[in-house]
């Protein structure tokens, strides 16, 4: 199993720019997640989907928009990049609510520079 | 707010020793913590949960403790091997929910 996985691993980015993050699960996980990961901050939740066809914002949502296309897929966009939105990005997902665990699984990260 | 601390200074430790990190939490009461291991570039991996009715939990050579009422929770690492060395993670939830809260993380290098 891949587990999840994310595309692109390395972007760089002008000011101004929007671009896409992809993340895909494979182990039919009903919640999928996107944090960022700063120096210091720790890992911040953006927005989740605690399943197909619904998402919510998370800490910190301004500057992001996100699509569940269907139940493998969770996608992360920025608009228009801003420095401020420089970090390593990670998409997670997690078994049901209240019938699993609540572990999550990450994927490797989209390391992100917006000059 | 809702505050996790753990020790952002690198914990060194001789291989053969028990690693000891700590979290401490404020103005909330987490159902259940959980401990993650990150290595440098990697996604972070789940490695125990522990929820707030267990006062221990134990995996091989790894152990968590949870104190509810000094709100924290010690992550142990018996007989520590250099392959240990990584940056570990603490993540209580928010109330009811599955949203997790994560800490900064404490570096641990084990030195042979």
């Amino acid at each position: 199993n891949a587990g999840v996985t994310q595309t692109p691993k390395f972007q760089v980015l002008k000011t101004g720019q929007s671009m896409t993050l992809q993340c895909a699960q494979d182990m039919n996980h009903n919640s999928m997640y996107w944090y960022r990961q700063d120096p210091g901050m720790g890992l911040r939740l953006i927005y989740y989907s605690a399943s197909e066809g619904t998402t919510d914002k998370g800490e910190v949502p301004n500057g992001y928009n996100v699509s569940r296309l269907n139940k493998r897929e969770f996608s992360l966009r920025l608009e228009s990049a801003a420095p401020s939105q420089t970090s390593v990005y990670f998409c997670a997902s997690t078994r049901d609510r209240g019938r699993g665990t609540g572990e999550l699984f990450f994927g490797e990260g989209s390391r992100l520079t917006v000059l | 707010s809702q505050k996790i601390e753990q020790n952002s200074e690198a914990l060194n430790i001789q291989e053969g020793k028990t690693a000891t990190l700590t979290c401490n939490y404020t103005n909330y009461s987490p159902a259940y913590l959980q401990w993650y291991r990150q290595d440098p570039g990697r996604g972070p991996v789940f490695l125990l949960l522990i929820r707030e009715n267990e006062k221990e939990k134990r995996k091989e050579r790894l152990k968590v403790t949870f104190d509810t009422t000094l709100k924290q929770s010690l992550f142990h690492i018996t007989a520590s091997q250099p392959a240990d060395s990584a940056t570990y993670l603490c993540a209580p939830n928010v109330g009811n929910t599955d949203k997790l809260i994560f800490g900064t993380g404490t570096r641990l290098q084990v030195f042979p």
